[in-house]
């Protein structure tokens, strides 16, 4: 079945640092890849995406990359604040269909 | 937009009641609803697929009779967990998505679910 692996499990770093988290997947079909940031108790935000024709997408401090040939695609956080600090899932749509696939997570922690 | 409103937030009940949760898109009619389970420390799971006026498609190992889900028009889904027990407890989770807006999912605040 469809698989997504995530890493790190948990980050922490200083404010004003960098963040990255990787994930790899499996499923050759999937054409959308959102990241999903959830913060304790709260729903997940969707705070960035990007599909597959697409290699890089930038959004202020934070960018998403995607290499569909080595199925893998990461999240760059940078200049950290401490209200980065939250559960970070990444995603993967199921067989290009509109099912979400869910990362395991990575809580990031951003010390002031 | 692509607000979705969950409710209700938080439920305590006895074992054997049957709980339902409701979710709604706000401003925008959602052609396909999600339902998730998250256990504490964990990610999202999808419990099932449901779209407007048709059966919902449950995931492997997820009981269909135990969770009912009903998606009455394109602005409302429930989720009723029938006879809940302990092991049921958990935060559920809907999420709403449209054509007309790709694959995106806007979630709802979520239903935090503790059975005594």
């Amino acid at each position: 079945g469809e698989n997504v692996e995530q890493h790190p499990s948990t980050l922490s770093v200083q404010e004003g640092d960098s963040a990255v988290i990787k994930c790899t997947y499996s499923d050759s079909a999937s054409n959308y890849f959102p990241w999903y940031k959830q913060e304790l108790g709260k729903r997940p935000q969707l705070i960035i995406d990007i599909r597959s024709n697409v290699g890089e997408k930038k959004d202020q401090r934070i960018a998403v990359t995607l290499n569909k040939t080595a199925k893998h695609f990461s999240l760059h956080i940078t200049e950290t604040q401490p209200e980065d600090s939250a559960v970070y899932f990444c995603v993967i749509s199921q067989g290009g269909s509109e099912k979400l696939v869910f990362g395991k997570g990575t809580k990031l922690t951003v010390n002031p | 937009g692509a607000v979705v409103s969950q409710h209700p937030s938080w439920v305590i009940c006895k074992s054997g009641t049957s709980v339902k949760i409701e979710c709604r898109s706000l401003d925008f009619q959602a052609t396909t609803m999600f339902w998730y389970r998250q256990f504490p420390k964990q990610s999202l799971m999808l419990m099932a697929t449901s779209n407007e006026g048709s059966k919902a498609t449950y995931e492997q190992g997820v009981e269909k009779d135990k969770f009912l889900i009903n998606h009455a028009s394109l602005t409302l889904s429930t989720l009723t967990v029938t006879s809940a027990h302990p092991e049921d407890s958990s935060f559920y989770i809907c999420s709403a998505s449209t054509r007309n807006r790709g694959q995106s999912q806007h979630f709802g605040d979520g239903t935090r679910l503790s059975i005594l």
